[in-house]
């Protein structure tokens, strides 16, 4: 059975500082992992979509990486804003097609 | 192109009760799936439809049901309501639901049992 993790739960910096998110799964037999963010009380919104043959994705000042093998995933954010704050879930799809969540890293980011 | 709408937007209800939460996907995809999310449980997957015909299933008991309509749009209907069904509940929807897709998701509909 998949389970996805999200390390660390809460996170706070201050503004301009570059940040690593993590996230692992224990089933490597994936078809895509995507990373999403989550405004409080709202919906989900995408920030990027790794297929399983793909190592990273980028967009803007966000990158998110990929390593199948080990079961893990990073989303790096450089100079991060009081924007950036909310929560930032990673969900994988695997068999079945069904798309597993990580309970989430809640990020605060000090202007 | 508008995005994934959900209504109502928030629904309060007594235990026993039964509610119906709307779904209408972004034009043109097919695949509708529905997520609970709770502060204790995150977000739980509870059913996906496409092109009317529910394919995957989570863990969650019978009271919870759903549909999907010929122009795509779902509802999915929770009877006998319990406390512990208050939760943020959140449908996503894509063309195929393929392996490759994004999901977009609604801005959910917020159900509170007293």
């Amino acid at each position: 059975k998949q389970e996805v993790t999200q390390i660390p739960a809460a996170l706070s910096v201050p503004e301009g500082e570059n940040l690593v998110l993590n996230c692992s799964f224990t089933d490597s037999a994936i078809y895509n992992l995507q990373w999403f963010r989550q405004d409080p009380g709202k919906g989900l919104t995408s920030l990027l979509l790794i297929q399983s043959s793909q190592r990273e994705q980028t967009s803007g000042r966000l990158n998110a990486s990929l390593d199948k093998s080990s079961g893990r995933s990073t989303l790096y954010i450089a100079a991060s804003q009081p924007g950036d704050s909310a929560t930032y879930l990673c969900a994988v799809k695997g068999g079945g097609f069904k798309t597993i969540f990580g309970a989430g890293t809640r990020l605060f980011v000090k202007a | 192109k508008a995005g994934v709408t959900q209504t109502p937007r928030y629904l309060i209800k007594t235990r026993g009760q039964q509610v119906t939460l709307s779904c209408s996907p972004i034009s043109g995809h097919r695949s509708v799936s529905w997520y609970q999310q709770t502060p204790g449980q995150g977000l739980q997957f509870l059913f996906e439809y496409f092109s009317e015909t529910q394919r995957n299933k989570g863990n969650f008991p019978g009271r919870f049901s759903g549909r999907q309509f010929s122009n795509s749009r779902s509802e999915m209907n929770v009877s006998t309501l319990e406390l512990g069904d208050s939760a943020l509940y959140l449908c996503a929807s894509s063309f195929w639901g393929a392996r490759d897709e994004k999901l977009f998701f609604g801005s959910g509909t917020q159900l509170s049992v007293l």
